[in-house]
């Protein structure tokens, strides 16, 4: 069954450091998602991607943040510069593009630690 | 503000028993509806999509009522695979499919 994935599992990385999320969405998914769940809390959507362009964001994408589909496979967030707050696991998903079916698949998440 | 609002559980039932989730929503134009599990630290993963008839599969029915915003999971004849986090998650609706989550509810099933 093809599924998302995501690298790296686990980053550790100093506050103010830029750190880039690695996503392979479902290979004929069209729309693509960052979602965030900091430990304890509930999951937050990000950012959603369709066409090679932002169609969504929340509150939370701030210019801090940034994504990008640089060939044909891969999704990337990107963080400029890491605040402790930025700590959380993100996790990415997927959705084809079909009238039938409007289900998000997510990756098995990165988990971020900003010390 | 758009939010989910679930039970806040936590869950602790025998094997065999049967359990229900309740959840409810404030945005009236969502559009779909899901129940997700999610194990601890690991990624939610869809259960099943809910539908206005209300659906079924094997032991897991969902019902939605649009009326009073309200969703339903029951789970029977509970195994220790259950255990998990379940989580209401609804989409924004009006063409977005920006999708808000409940904070969950903990079932633990105990043998």
């Amino acid at each position: 069954e093809p599924e998302v994935t995501q690298t790296p599992s686990h980053q550790v990385t100093q506050m103010g450091q830029e750190v880039i999320l690695r996503c392979v969405p479902i290979s004929n998914h069209l729309y693509f998602y960052w979602y965030r769940q900091i430990l304890g809390q509930k999951v937050e959507f990000l950012v959603s991607f369709y066409n090679n362009e932002i169609s969504e964001k929340s509150e939370i994408f701030d210019d801090q943040f940034s994504v990008e589909r640089p060939d044909g496979s891969n999704f990337t967030l990107k963080i400029r510069s890491t605040k402790l707050e930025d700590s959380a696991m993100y996790f990415c998903a997927s959705r084809a593009d079909r009238e039938s079916t409007d289900t998000q698949y997510f990756g098995p998440g990165t988990r971020l630690t900003v010390l | 503000r758009k939010e989910v609002e679930q039970d806040p559980g936590p869950f602790n039932v025998p094997e065999g028993a049967t359990v229900a989730f309740n959840c409810t929503y404030s945005n009236s134009a969502s559009q779909s509806f899901f129940w997700y599990r999610q194990d601890c630290r690991k990624e939610p993963k869809l259960l099943m999509s809910v539908y206005s008839s209300g659906n079924e599969d094997g032991r897991f029915t969902a019902q939605l009522n649009r009326a009073s915003q309200y969703i339903s999971l029951l789970i029977r004849d509970s195994k220790l695979s259950d255990s998990a986090t379940y989580l209401c998650v609804v989409s924004a609706g009006a063409g977005s499919y920006q999708l808000t989550f409940g904070k969950g509810t903990k079932l633990s099933v105990i043998p």
